[in-house]
């Protein structure tokens, strides 16, 4: 069983196109997160969720919309997409506070055509 | 928020040598230090960590070492193989919030 799972691993997309990334976790965890990595391989965090409700919003362009439907899922919609969209998103989740390992999920590759 | 340094960002080191990758943190309310491996095509994966009550943790080849003071923190392997070989990130964490380090390419060649 996969621990944390992201649909699709891969998405092709014309600029202006609306798009989501889905993202379910089977750890029980209450916090997840949306993490971003461009080509350089940083990985930025955009958004934490604990319990459904949004702690960190980092600075993210309000095109980025995240939803949580539930603790263990946590989607990510993104509208307009523009060619700086392009690149890996990773979905994690942990136990909340601090001092807890985050689970990663694959990633999903966006490309922004 | 926090802001976490990482060096070097590429490393290169022959099998069988060690090698240490090196972070710093500003935010003295960080108190998980977690470091990651991430292999092509994967996600990160915990390869060891350390809280801020430890100074040093060690795993078989791995070991962290942690500077609360100085806010500095180490990843040291010994006996490189080729098999590690991939990117390390370094994280801080506090409160639901975790800050990754810009990653080390790690080279071991055989």
């Amino acid at each position: 069983d996969t621990a944390v799972s992201q649909t699709p691993k891969y998405l092709v997309t014309q600029m202006g196109n609306d798009k989501s990334i889905k993202c379910e976790q089977n750890l029980g965890h209450d916090t997840m997160y949306w993490y971003k990595q461009d080509s350089k391989k940083f990985l930025k965090i955009m958004f934490s969720y604990n319990n459904k409700e949004l702690i960190i919003n980092e600075t993210v362009p309000n095109r980025f919309s995240p939803k949580s439907p539930d603790k263990a899922h946590l989607n990510l919609h993104i509208n307009s997409l523009e060619l700086g969209d392009s690149a890996v998103y990773f979905c994690a989740s942990s136990w909340a506070g601090r001092g807890t390992e985050a689970f990663f999920g694959q990633g999903t590759r966006l490309t922004v055509v | 928020g926090e802001n976490v340094e990482q060096h070097p960002s590429t490393l290169s080191v022959q099998e069988g040598d060690s090698a240490v990758i090196k972070c710093t943190y500003s935010d003295s309310a960080s108190n998980y230090f977690p470091w990651y491996k991430q292999e092509l095509g994967k996600g990160p994966q915990l390869i060891i960590d350390i809280r801020s009550n430890v100074g040093e943790k060690k795993d078989q080849r791995i070991a962290v070492t942690l500077n609360k003071t100085a806010k500095h923190f180490s990843l040291h392997i010994t006996e490189t193989q080729p098999e590690d070989s991939a990117v390390y990130f370094c994280a801080a964490s506090s409160d639901n919030d975790m800050r990754f380090g810009a990653g080390t390419r790690l080279t071991v060649k055989p």
